[in-house]
Formats: C-alpha cells, structure tokens, sequence
C-alpha cells in the first residue's frame, strides 16, 4: 500500500513569508503528526491530529499551526518565518491515537529552507 | 516532560562486529519504546519497538533491552553489514501522550567493509 506522502519536497523561502507543508497518511490511518527535525535540536514534535481535533501539542511558537482534514490529510502552516524554522519537517501517520503500536509510519519529509 | 538521551552520538564498526546504543529516558511514565533508522533523504523506519512489560525483544540481528529500574534501553545490532550504516534514533511515548514521541539526539553508525 502506498505510503505516507509529504508535500513539497524542497521549498525555499524568505524571512518574513509563511508556508503550508502537506502530509497524506497512509489509506485508514487517522492520526497525524509532525516533527521538526534539525542538527543542533534534533526532532522535535510539533503536534499531533486525530479525527481532525489537536490531541497534543510540543513547545513551538504560535506560529506554527496546523490542522487536519475529514480525509485524515493534514497541513502544518508557519507564518513569518525565521532562520531557525529551516528544517525537515516530517509527519507520520498513525491508525490509532495511542503509543504502543508499531504502526506509526513516517513520510520522507519537507525540507524547508529559509533565506 | 520526558527526557531522552542518547549515546554514542557517533559509532564506527567493522563489519561482522557488534554495535550497541544506549538511552536513558526521564519519566517513569513511559511505556513504549521504538528504535528508528534514518537513511539519508528519507524519513525514520522503525526497526524495532518494546513495551514496558517486556525485557527483551530480539528480531534477527537487531536486539533490544530495557531496564525499567534504571530507566534505560539500549539496541544491540550483531553481525553488522554496510548496510546497517545510517543514524539510529531512540524514543520514548507514553499513553496519555498518544502518538507523541519524544526522540534521542541520534547515533551516527559507520560501518566499515
């Protein structure tokens, strides 16, 4: 079956703009969540979506939101964005909103790149 | 909120030798505990996982321990190949967290031919 899809890839932006990143779990899964995942802090969770509610949140800025579509899709936005925001941002797809399964799939990642 | 770290943060073997990583986690809480290998360009695979119930979980050449008491886990990889070269992440997760993970700060593993 096919995986978790993130979309872009690749993405360049300046200071100052915002972004919206795209992540398709994988067909029945209905959790999502995301990560940030840099050299110096390593990843780090951003928030997780199941059924379309926020479950859980990490220690990021309000400018960083997201939510999650009735098809389980998800988008995480970043509004004006900083140096530091440039990353990979990578989501994984989850069936159930509980650990302890080893069904929690991840995607390849957007790399964000900021100017 | 829980705490994951994470050694050595870099590793060289010979292929055909062992390697081992450690990790301490902070919250008596956590209860799972994956282990993922990252490979350049693509997101982390999970390779192995235990629960706080259980020991010991082995699956072919890769084995992971846990220590409740001490609050640490550690993955030993046996027989090592090239392929086994990549960063590997530990991560701890409790229940009330739900798919919350919170990782270690990554091993880079060199195997040598």
């Amino acid at each position: 079956k096919a995986g978790v899809t993130q979309t872009p890839r690749y993405l360049i932006k300046t200071r100052g703009q915002q972004v919206t990143l795209s992540c398709s779990p994988i067909s029945g899964h209905r959790s999502v969540s995301w990560y940030q995942q840099t050299p110096g802090q390593g990843l780090q969770f951003l928030f997780e979506y199941f059924s379309e509610t926020q479950r859980n949140k990490g220690n990021f800025p309000g400018r960083f939101s997201g939510r999650q579509f009735s098809n389980s899709r998800s988008e995480m936005n970043v509004s004006t964005l900083e140096l530091g925001d440039s990353a990979l941002y990578l989501c994984a797809s989850s069936r159930y909103w509980t650990s302890g399964f080893p069904d929690r799939f991840f995607g390849p990642g957007t790399r964000l790149t900021v100017l | 909120g829980e705490n994951v770290e994470q050694h050595p943060s870099t590793l060289s073997v010979q292929e055909g030798d062992s390697a081992v990583i450690k990790c301490t986690y902070s919250d008596s809480a956590s209860n799972y505990f994956p282990w993922y290998k990252q490979e350049l360009g693509k997101g982390p695979q999970l390779i192995i996982d235990i629960r706080s119930n259980v020991g010991e979980k082995k699956d072919q050449r890769i084995a992971v321990t846990l220590n409740k008491t001490a609050k640490h886990f550690s993955l030993h990889i046996t027989e090592t190949q090239p392929e086994d070269s990549a960063v590997y992440f530990c991560a701890a997760s409790m229940s009330a967290a739900g798919n919350k993970l919170t990782f270690g700060g990554g091993t880079r593993v060199l195997v040598k031919p």
